[in-house]
């Protein structure tokens, strides 16, 4: 079974500050993971994902997520907030043998000018 | 890139009627897709899993009977809520999976239930 604990559902930042979102994954078999950032009445975007291979992603709009086996944790990091990045933040978690996303309950990120 | 749409983005309903809501994958084919429910402040919710020619797959707790999927071509996916009541209210999103594990999801559909 697959589960994902995102750690503080808001996280408030200055501009130009260091960005770092939390996420613990449970699985029993290799996961594959993702981050999704959500816009007010909109549908997901996927920032970036980890399969397989280097352990350090880099994703879209300057994020970057690290895939830690043995902390089992794929915490999401920008060095420098943007306005724009204010948003909600969800990670998720895919087993290799199935294919449904289990989502973390999400981390509202507010951008403080 | 791999577009999913769904109609409509909006719908308002009477309580007791039935609404569809579409998901289609615009330039891929798609042999599973899946629908998720959202409440306000709240994340997705894995509530079906729809395979092309087959019935859906629902979580545990998930009505089946009330919230009905098709699946009828490679390319579409409809999610048919019945006898709609103000706690059906919610965000729907639909996602269709490409190849690998990649699943592209659409906008997503707001329901109001009056």
């Amino acid at each position: 079974a697959q589960s994902v604990t995102q750690l503080g559902s808001h996280v408030s930042v200055s501009e130009g500050a260091l960005v770092l979102l939390r996420c613990n994954y449970s699985s029993s078999v290799p996961p594959y993971l993702f981050w999704y950032v959500q816009y007010p009445n909109q549908g997901l975007q996927l920032l970036l994902k980890y399969t397989t291979g280097a352990t350090l992603v880099k994703g879209i709009n300057g994020f970057e997520a690290e895939f830690k086996k043995s902390e089992t944790s794929f915490h999401l990091t920008k060095p420098s907030a943007h306005m724009s990045d204010a948003a909600e933040y969800f990670c998720a978690v895919s087993a290799q043998a199935g294919n449904q996303f289990y989502f973390g309950t999400g981390t509202s990120l507010t951008v403080i000018p | 890139g791999a577009v999913v749409s769904q109609h409509p983005s909006w719908v308002i309903c009477k309580s007791g009627t039935s609404v569809k809501i579409e998901c289609r994958s615009l330039d891929f084919q798609a042999t599973t897709m899946f629908w998720y429910r959202q409440f306000p402040k709240q994340s997705l919710m894995l509530m079906a899993t729809s395979n092309e020619g087959s019935k859906a797959t629902y979580e545990q707790g998930v009505e089946k009977d009330k919230f009905l999927i098709n699946h009828a071509s490679l390319t579409l996916s409809t999610l048919t809520v019945t006898s709609a009541h103000p706690e059906d209210s919610s965000f729907y999103i639909c996602s269709a999976r490409g190849e690998l594990w990649e699943q592209f999801f659409g906008p997503g559909t707001r329901l109001t239930v009056l």
